[in-house]
C-alpha cells in the first residue's frame, strides 16, 4: 500500500503567518488523487482539498494545494485563529486508500 | 445539510463482533453518485480506511480486513452498517462513517461523521 509521510509533525506559527505542510508518497499517486483533511478537536474532520489542488465547497481562498506524483503541499497563506488544527493528507488513487500521520498546526 | 451519525456499543469484548450503524440525514443514501463507508483512527495506526458500499450493495474492503468485515446498507432506513468480527485490542479506535463521492476510477471521501469511540476490552 502507498505510505504517506507528512512533515513537519508539528508546526508552530502565529496568526497572519504562512503555513506550508508537506506530504510525500512512497510511490506515485494515481491521477494525483491526493486530498487534504482538517481535524479539530471534538469536531468531524472536513475535506479541504481534492485532486491535489481543487478546493472543496466552502473552503476559504487562503487554503491552496499543489504538487503531483509523489510530492504534495498544502499552503495556508495567512493563518486565522480557526486554522490551528491537525491536517491529514490522503491518497485515493490506489486501493487501499491511505492517510498520512498528520501535521499539527499550533499557535506559537 | 448532510449529517452522518454513528451509533452502537462503545465497549466490545475480545473475540466478539463490533457492530456500528450510520444514519444519514439531509440526503438520500440511494444516489448512485455516492458510496458510503467507514474509516477508523487509533493512536497506533492513525487513520485507516476500512471499506465502502453503494446503495445497490456493491462493496470494496481493505484487503487486510476483508476476512473480518461486512458493510451492509438499508436504503429504507437511510442507514448503512459495519460489522467487524473476532475483534482484539488492536481494533480499539474511533470509528467514522463517511460519504464517498464517485470520481473517475475511484471515490473521494468528501463528508465525515463525528465519530464514535469503540473500546475492545473484557
Amino acid at each position: 500500500e502507498i505510505v504517506l509521510t507528512q512533515s513537519p509533525g508539528t508546526l508552530s506559527l502565529s496568526p497572519g503567518e504562512r503555513a506550508t505542510l508537506s506530504c510525500r508518497a512512497s510511490q506515485s499517486v494515481s491521477r494525483n488523487y491526493l486530498a487534504w483533511h482538517q481535524q479539530k478537536h471534538g469536531q468531524a474532520p472536513r475535506l479541504l482539498i481534492y485532486g491535489a489542488s481543487n478546493k472543496a465547497t466552502g473552503i476559504p481562498d487562503r487554503f491552496s494545494g499543489s504538487g503531483s506524483g509523489t510530492d504534495f503541499t498544502l499552503t495556508i497563506s495567512r493563518l486565522e485563529p480557526e486554522d490551528f488544527a491537525v491536517y491529514y493528507c490522503q491518497q485515493y488513487g490506489t486501493s487501499p486508500y491511505t492517510f498520512g500521520q498528520g501535521t499539527k498546526l499550533e499557535i506559537k | 445539510q448532510l449529517q452522518l451519525q454513528e451509533s452502537g456499543p462503545g465497549l466490545v469484548k475480545p473475540s466478539e463482533t463490533l457492530s456500528l450503524t450510520c444514519t444519514v440525514s439531509g440526503g438520500s443514501i440511494s444516489i448512485s453518485a455516492y458510496w458510503w463507508g467507514w474509516t477508523r483512527q487509533s493512536p497506533e495506526k492513525g487513520l485507516e480506511w476500512i471499506g465502502i458500499i453503494r446503495y445497490n450493495g456493491d462493496t470494496y474492503y481493505k484487503a487486510s480486513l476483508e476476512s473480518r468485515v461486512t458493510i451492509s446498507v438499508d436504503t429504507s432506513r437511510n442507514q448503512f452498517s459495519l460489522k467487524l468480527n473476532s475483534v482484539t485490542a488492536a481494533d480499539t479506535a474511533v470509528y467514522y462513517c463517511a460519504r464517498f463521492k464517485q470520481v473517475a476510477a475511484s471515490s473521494l471521501l468528501d463528508y465525515w461523521g463525528l465519530g464514535t469511540l469503540v473500546t475492545v476490552s473484557s
